[in-house]
């Protein structure tokens, strides 16, 4: 079945510094990804949407000056936290859609800034 | 897109039928019903979708009351790999976009 990786599973980071998560849609192509944030014991939220070659679309009071994305081709989507602050600490998780009926998760990244 | 209700926990023998109901009473003729699930610590994994019709795969069975505004996910025999929390999703056909997550289901497997 189609599968959607993130890399890296998790990471530890200072304070003021940037991350990079990496999501690879790897038997299909994926001109949309989303980007989901999880705070524990809490749903998942929706904080914007990466479309290939265009600006990412970001949901109301996500920073998009803060949390960068970029969709440079059809299989990888990239977000970076710039300037993390312990706030920042979540999990990260990364969907593609395939056709006009399927939703593939990535197994999500756990950020720890300290 | 239309809002779900779910309960917020509930328990299930290990090796009997898991019965995961969903209201989504303002539904309209254009949305689907999905389900997916999430293992502790893990994304969502996807289980089954449907329309209309009752739908099955090898994971689930998909239930749709005929007013479309309630269904039932159908977990038959749960063991304790099943622990995770479930997700009732409904979306349009035509604005094929983010899924928006609600509080979902805690189902616990017990032995």
């Amino acid at each position: 079945g189609a599968v959607v990786s993130q890399h890296p599973s998790w990471v530890i980071c200072k304070s003021g510094t940037s991350v990079k998560i990496e999501c690879r849609s790897l038997d299909f192509q994926a001109t949309t990804m989303f980007w989901y944030r999880q705070f524990p014991k809490q749903s998942l939220m929706l904080m914007a949407t990466s479309n290939e070659g265009s600006k990412a679309t970001y949901e109301q009071g996500v920073e998009k000056d803060k949390f960068l994305i970029n969709h440079a081709s059809l299989t990888l989507s990239t977000l970076t936290v710039t300037s993390a602050h312990p706030e920042d600490s979540s999990f990260y998780i990364c969907s593609a859609n395939r056709g006009e009926t399927e939703a593939f998760f990535g197994q999500g990244t756990r950020l720890t800034v300290v | 897109d239309a809002k779900t209700t779910q309960p917020t926990s509930m328990d299930c023998a290990e090796g009997r039928a898991a019965n995961l109901p969903c209201n989504h009473s303002t539904i309209s003729g254009n949305e689907y019903v999905y389900w997916y699930r999430q293992i502790h610590s893990q994304g969502p994994q996807y289980i089954i979708h449907g329309l209309k019709n009752n739908e099955t795969n090898e994971m689930a069975s998909l239930i749709i009351t005929e007013d479309r505004k309630s269904s039932t996910l159908i977990l038959p025999h749960a063991t304790l790999r099943d622990t995770a929390v479930y997700y009732c999703i409904v979306r349009y056909i035509d604005s094929w976009g983010k899924l928006q997550f609600g509080a979902g289901t805690q189902v616990v497997v017990t032995p």
